[in-house]
């Protein structure tokens, strides 16, 4: 069965660094490109940032550039987001997703909740 | 870029059909075939309904379908089911390497 799940959301200061993991499993990993959106609470969906499949290229959403870094490891089917000088307009639940060839995002995880907050 | 534009809300009773719209510009939606549509439940994750403008995944009901004309993409639900109720999220390649989101549609199936 195919399975994305992430961890390391918690509550940080403003300022203040987290990483987030994404764990895959049920599929070839290394094939695929990999993103990261956000949904703030009570609002929609925010693309983040991706990451081709063996990872050379990644992109960064305006918003994030400069300040979070997606990066992935295939040999443990990991994806992950670096996330440092966090902001509150970073709070959000952070999904990863699984790219089609294409267009579209086919597999999601469940979503991990990340708090900025002094 | 600008988020692609949604309607906030869309509704019709049971059996009917909907359409919500999605517009965006010649640099995103009108550029490229790679509009695709989610449905998300609240407190759940979004899930694809539609790709590369009119494709539909494994799964997913033949009363979703998915069209596009100019600068704006469109999602229809035939035969509207009470599940059916849920957000509705648009998406397109934004042209530079980045990916566009609407602002989400509530359907309220009466």
């Amino acid at each position: 069965q195919v399975h994305l799940v992430e961890s390391g959301g918690g509550v940080v200061q403003p300022g203040r660094s987290l990483r987030l993991s994404c764990a895959a499993s049920g599929f070839t990993f290394s094939s695929y490109g990999m993103h990261w959106v956000r949904q703030a609470p009570g609002k929609g969906l925010e693309w983040v940032a991706v990451i081709w499949h063996d990872g050379s290229t990644k992109y960064y959403a305006d918003s994030v550039k400069g300040r979070f870094t997606i990066s992935r490891d295939n040999s443990k089917n990991t994806l992950y987001l670096q996330m440092n000088s966090l902001r509150g307009e970073d709070t959000a639940v952070y999904y990863c997703a699984r790219q089609l060839v294409t267009s579209g995002f086919d597999i999601w995880g469940q979503g991990t909740m990340v708090t900025v907050s002094s | 870029q600008s988020a692609l534009t949604q309607p906030p809300s869309a509704s019709g009773s049971p059996g009917q059909s909907v359409t919500i719209s999605c517009t965006g510009s010649s640099s995103d939606v009108g550029g490229y075939n790679y509009v695709s549509w989610y449905q998300q439940y609240p407190g759940k994750a979004p899930k694809l309904m539609i790709y590369d403008v009119s494709k539909r995944p494994s799964g997913v009901p033949d009363r979703f379908s998915g069209s596009k004309s100019g600068n704006t993409a469109s999602l229809t639900v035939s035969g509207l089911q009470p599940e059916d109720e849920a957000d509705y999220y648009c998406s397109s390649y934004g042209g530079s390497n980045n990916i566009l989101f609407g602002g989400g549609t509530k359907l309220t199936v009466l």
